[in-house]
């Protein structure tokens, strides 16, 4: 099964950073990859999908890059709103999710 | 517009079984797979299967395998999760999740969890 490791596991920022979190997969799963931003009793929302695409109505300071093993969710510059928990899936071979990044203000 | 509304939260004994609803609507219902994921509290989103609500294949994931059975019913475009011999380990919430595009893909659309506890 494909492994995906998040990193950092849990983030300090401030409004108006910029924050990158990366994912690395186990294997190549091309650009089979999504991210979800999660806030507490909620489920996931789709943010990005296929790596880079960003998904409708989701704010454009959100964008993800990456193929293969290696990829990033970059947030140009934080909003209060944006202070959750993150996971990457890829849906290359089944699916698999990412252990989460807990995003949370310095 | 999609909506995935599942069942409401349930108590259960270690033993016994499970079964979650998730009604859809908003499209048509034979034309897209549907998740189950769970999340253990406080833990991260673990798969668990997978269905074809138009013919009514399933994939599982291996660690579900034996305990897992999802089905559908197309008269009410509401699939069903049924998790057998629980355990407190199963105390999570549970949710449904309809891909957008193909088989394996992401998940575009989740209903709103139901929690399940597992406890005596």
């Amino acid at each position: 099964a494909i492994q995906l490791t998040q990193s950092p596991s849990s983030l300090s920022a401030s409004v108006g950073d910029r924050v990158t979190i990366t994912c690395r997969a186990s294997q190549d799963v091309s650009g089979a990859l999504a991210w979800y931003q999660q806030k507490p009793g909620k489920a996931p929302k789709l943010l990005i999908y296929d790596a880079s695409s960003l998904e409708s109505g989701v704010p454009s300071r959100f964008s993800g890059s990456g193929s293969g093993t290696d990829f990033t969710l970059t947030i140009s510059s934080l909003q209060p709103e944006d202070f959750a928990t993150y996971y990457c899936q890829q849906f290359n071979s089944y699916l698999t999710f990412g252990q989460g990044t807990k995003l949370e203000i310095k | 517009q999609v909506q995935l509304v599942q069942s409401g939260a349930e108590v259960k004994k270690p033993g016994a079984s499970m079964k979650i609803s998730c009604k859809a609507s908003g499209y048509n219902f034979l034309n897209y797979y549907m998740h189950w994921v769970r999340q253990v509290p406080g833990q991260g989103l673990e798969w668990m299967g997978i269905i074809n609500p138009s013919g009514g294949g399933t994939t599982y994931a291996q660690k579900f395998q034996g305990r897992v059975t999802l089905t559908r019913d197309t008269s009410t475009s509401t699939v069903y999760m049924e998790l057998n011999s629980l355990r407190s380990e199963d105390t999570a919430v549970y949710y449904c999740g309809r891909i957008r595009r193909g088989k394996w893909s992401y998940i575009g659309y989740w209903g709103q969890g139901t929690l399940v506890t597992v406890s005596s």
